[in-house]
């Protein structure tokens, strides 16, 4: 089944900075979706874009979404130590999502 | 509140054991999701169901098993032919064929003793 990979892994920055991260993906989708996870906890969604859209805002978020080179980006604005987590992407199917491995981001205060 | 509510959100088990995972929506979906996460790894799907008493395999449904008897209710059984059944276990509903957005529950962590 395709997956999203993310990119980086692990990202360490400053409160206050920016966090980019990126996501992959092998066939066309519907829509891409990025989701948080703190530790040990369940996964909350975060913002969904579709396969005609390429960008999307929410709040300090914003997501791009490049279909020929079948990636996205989730960027987060002026970081704070709450953002903290881990980061996924997944992608449709039919009646499933399938989501990457996720970069972990730390906030440092 | 609406929401997914999984229990027991600590379970240990003995090798050769079976134990049930329970998993609760109050959000009227009619899919729902089991995923299996494991140390630094990201989501697998174990199995699916669209609709009341119909479900699906996913991606390593082999040692899980599940039902789905009720809208609310998709409880996961681990059974003694999961090798290696030590892992953090996710349910999730949806609405819609195309999903829109996942809800999760906040997981069991599953430890075989």
């Amino acid at each position: 089944s395709q997956q999203g990979e993310e990119d980086p892994q692990a990202l360490s920055i400053q409160e206050g900075e920016n966090a980019t991260m990126n996501c992959s993906y092998k066939t066309s989708i519907n829509n891409l979706q990025w989701y948080r996870q703190n530790s040990g906890r369940g996964l909350v969604h975060l913002i969904l874009i579709r396969s005609n859209e390429r960008e999307k805002h929410s709040g300090r978020l914003r997501v791009t979404l490049d279909t020929s080179k079948k990636s996205s980006s989730l960027l987060i604005t002026a970081s704070r130590a709450a953002d903290t987590a881990s980061y996924l992407c997944a992608t449709d199917l039919p009646y499933q999502l399938t989501f990457g491995k996720g970069t972990k981001l730390s906030v440092i205060p | 509140d609406g929401g997914i509510t999984q229990s027991p959100k600590y379970l240990f088990r003995k090798e050769g054991q079976n134990v049930t995972l329970s998993c609760e929506q109050n959000l009227n979906h009619d899919a729902m999701y089991w995923y299996r996460q494991d140390p630094g790894q990201g989501l697998r799907l174990i199995y699916y169901s669209q609709i009341v008493n119909d479900f699906q395999k996913g991606d390593i449904a082999e040692g899980y098993s599940v039902s789905r008897e009720k809208k609310e209710s998709f409880p996961l059984t681990v059974t003694s032919a999961q090798k290696n059944p030590t892992a953090f276990y996710l349910c999730a509903s949806s609405s819609g064929v195309v999903i829109a957005e996942a809800f999760f529950g906040q997981g069991t962590r599953l430890t075989v003793v």
